[in-house]
């Protein structure tokens, strides 16, 4: 089935470490974003990527980096410099001339 | 700067009463403006609006655009307990980045 998989659905990490979230799709959607959603707060715009091999910072990019080497996957990484990356992630892909954008489960991280 | 502001920010009915959300925005280049729903993880797309003044509709919810006025309703009638979620409004604008902002949603519970 065609869709959009984030992975892994939980992720503990201690403080200072950079993590890598995964995210992939098969509907060979031009758009991928990545978004971060805290408790009771709307979706904000951490990077998103048109094509392959480029990508534009969000509202709240810093302390976070991505790469688009591969039309199906965006991943995203959380790096030290982020300081409150406890949040719940979620990657969405849209095609071109965009019609909505479908969302992946996500992904709760959890930095102790 | 594009901006999407959703009122109320939280709504608490009982089943079968009616409901209007609220969505303003503030947008360089207006392509679309999409509503969707959050139950637990993944938003679910329901709407996405492009002219002003033409009631989108699926069973129970419809919505309007009005791009004068730079807002959006979405009404939710006869309220069932299965629609307590939270309501995101985004907006696909800015020009050829495509970029997808969603503002902070809207809570509902309905109580039986």
């Amino acid at each position: 089935d065609g869709g959009i998989t984030q992975s892994p659905k939980y992720l503990f990490r201690k403080e200072g470490q950079n993590v890598t979230l995964s995210c992939e799709q098969n509907l060979n959607h031009d758009a991928m974003y990545w978004y971060r959603q805290d408790p009771g707060q709307g979706l904000r715009l951490i990077y998103y990527s048109q094509i392959v091999n480029d990508f534009q910072k969000g509202d709240i990019a810093e302390g976070y980096s991505v790469s688009r080497e591969k039309k199906e996957s965006f991943p995203l990484t959380v790096t030290s410099a982020q300081k409150n990356p406890t949040a719940f992630y979620l990657c969405a892909s849209s095609r071109e001339g965009f019609s909505g954008a479908f969302f992946g489960q996500g992904t709760r991280l959890t930095v102790v | 700067e594009d901006k999407v502001v959703q009122s109320p920010l939280s709504l608490v009915v009982h089943e079968g009463d009616t409901v209007t959300l609220n969505c303003s925005y503030e947008v360089t280049n207006f392509r679309s403006l999409l509503w969707y729903k959050q139950e637990k993880k993944a938003p679910t797309f329901l709407f996405m609006l492009t002219s002003s003044g033409i009631e989108k509709k699926s069973g129970r919810l419809s919505s309007i655009l009005d791009k004068k006025e730079l807002f959006s309703i979405l009404n939710i009638t006869a309220t069932q307990t299965g629609d307590s979620a939270v309501y995101l409004c985004a907006q696909y604008g800015s020009g050829n980045t495509g970029k997808l902002i969603f503002g902070q949603g809207t809570t509902l519970q309905v109580k039986p």
